[in-house]
């Protein structure tokens, strides 16, 4: 069973910096997907960048971007220059075959004015 | 953009109640989802849900809990016999499709379901 890992269970970063959070999973899937979700104070989940597993380039999406080690298993989220904003229940997720999701316990990221 | 919207946003029921909990997924979508998180947990698939019928489920969605899409547009979740436990936050998501050509899976803003 594909089971994924958020070592970091909390993180702070001052505001304008740059912090990465770690994901590692396990899978003997050749085939899939990995999110970052973003779950701010008010609870709703937010996509925040994806990666498929095929692709070799790491996604990007404005100040967010992947670390996508796909022999290693890992998949660590990269902030740059941090917002208040920012600051949230981040969780890394691995999408199955079957569609299912798999998510990760969270890290739950602080940003310090 | 299109939302996923999901009502109520807070239900309190007593316990052995019956519960549904609505979501309207995003209107082209053909894959409807639901997922809880119990306060402080990780988020939990539930089920899955396509052309009318579960195409997967988890160990948690056990017959207490139903799904159906009973007029084309919304999607509910039904909890029969409602227990303390099942006190968490309940997410519906949506996706247009789960081949190759891939679309992500979209989430509601949750409903807090608090069972008394």
């Amino acid at each position: 069973a594909q089971t994924v890992t958020q070592s970091q269970p909390e993180m702070s970063v001052q505001e304008a910096e740059t912090v990465t959070l770690s994901c590692t999973y396990d899978t003997s899937e050749s085939d899939y997907y990995l999110f970052w979700y973003k779950q701010p104070p008010s609870r709703q989940m937010i996509l925040v960048i994806r990666q498929e597993a095929y692709k070799q380039q790491n996604a990007t999406e404005n100040r967010f971007s992947v670390n996508f080690q796909k022999a290693a298993k890992s998949f660590s989220l990269k902030i740059s220059d941090s917002q208040l904003g920012d600051a949230a229940m981040y969780f890394c997720a691995y999408r199955r075959k079957d569609d299912k999701i798999i998510f990760g316990k969270g890290t739950r990221l602080h940003i310090l004015p | 953009e299109p939302e996923v919207t999901q009502t109520p946003s807070h239900q309190v029921t007593q316990m052995g109640q019956e519960v549904i909990l609505r979501c309207v997924p995003i209107s082209n979508h053909l894959y409807f989802y639901w997922y809880r998180q119990i306060l402080g947990q990780k988020v939990e698939f539930l089920v899955s849900f396509y052309n009318n019928e579960i195409s997967e489920k988890s160990e948690i969605f056990d017959d207490q809990f139903s799904v159906e899409r009973p007029d084309g547009s919304n999607f509910t979740l039904k909890i029969r016999s409602t227990k303390l436990e099942d006190s968490a936050m309940y997410f519906c998501a949506s996706s247009a499709t789960r081949d190759r050509d891939f679309r992500p899976q979209h989430f509601g803003d949750g409903t807090r379901l608090s069972i008394l």
